[in-house]
């Protein structure tokens, strides 16, 4: 599995976009690139995936370059709440594991 | 709303006591599903893979007789911590790949303190 790296922690304030860049060197034709919200003794939250180019749903987009060795997550004018933990991770469409690094720690200052 | 429901949110009990942990589908059926467990300021630790119908693949390092877990319909997997100890003090999170759609989704979490 393609592993991921993003970095570990990261500022921004009230009413700012917050792009969060992860690598994934290695990710293979048939995967696919998703990322994760989690605040603390909850379960991770589903927020955005794709494939390549761009994806947008209500909540963020996702940016994914052609040659799809990185992938950004854009949030659009961040609040206090979306102060969290954001995971990027490249899933295998055949077995849907999930390998899990270590995040990326937002804090959202007012 | 919620599309896995895991219970219960939190448990505490005794040292040697065994403690039952249920993660349920709720509109779909999950043929696999997933258990992870998660240190304090830590990332998720994938523990095994629940299989329905067939034995759960467990990963390095967990014992497959200290995590029972048991997979036995398309909506349901249970994980049973046995003869619970101070160190299986964690927060346990399960996991359900909803198919066709091609996302995860994960339950709330359960916050197991053994005294």
């Amino acid at each position: 599995l393609a592993k991921t790296t993003q970095p570990i922690s990261m500022d921004s304030y009230e009413g700012q976009e917050v792009n969060i860049t992860c690598s994934h060197n290695n990710i293979a034709t048939n995967d696919y690139i998703t990322w994760y919200q989690q605040f603390p003794s909850q379960g991770p939250r589903f927020i955005i995936q794709g494939y390549k180019t761009k994806v947008t749903n209500e909540v963020a987009s996702l940016f994914i370059p052609a040659d799809r060795k990185s992938s950004t997550l854009s949030l659009p004018r961040v609040s206090l709440s979306d102060t969290a933990v954001y995971y990027c991770l490249v899933v295998k469409d055949s077995n849907y594991q999930l390998i899990w690094g270590a995040g990326t720690k937002l804090i959202i200052k007012p | 709303g919620a599309v896995v429901s895991q219970h219960p949110s939190r448990v505490i009990c005794k040292s040697g006591t065994s403690v039952k942990i249920e993660c349920r589908s709720l509109d779909f059926q999950a043929t696999t599903m997933f258990w992870y467990r998660q240190f304090p300021k830590k990332s998720l630790m994938l523990m095994a893979t629940s299989n329905e119908g067939s034995k759960a693949t467990y990963e390095q390092g967990v014992e497959k007789d200290k995590f029972l877990i048991n997979h036995a319909s398309l909506t349901l997997s249970t994980l049973t911590v046995t003869s619970a100890h101070p160190e299986d003090s964690s927060f346990y999170i399960c996991s359900a790949p909803r198919e066709g759609v091609g996302i995860q989704y994960f339950g709330a979490g359960t916050r197991l303190s053994v005294l």
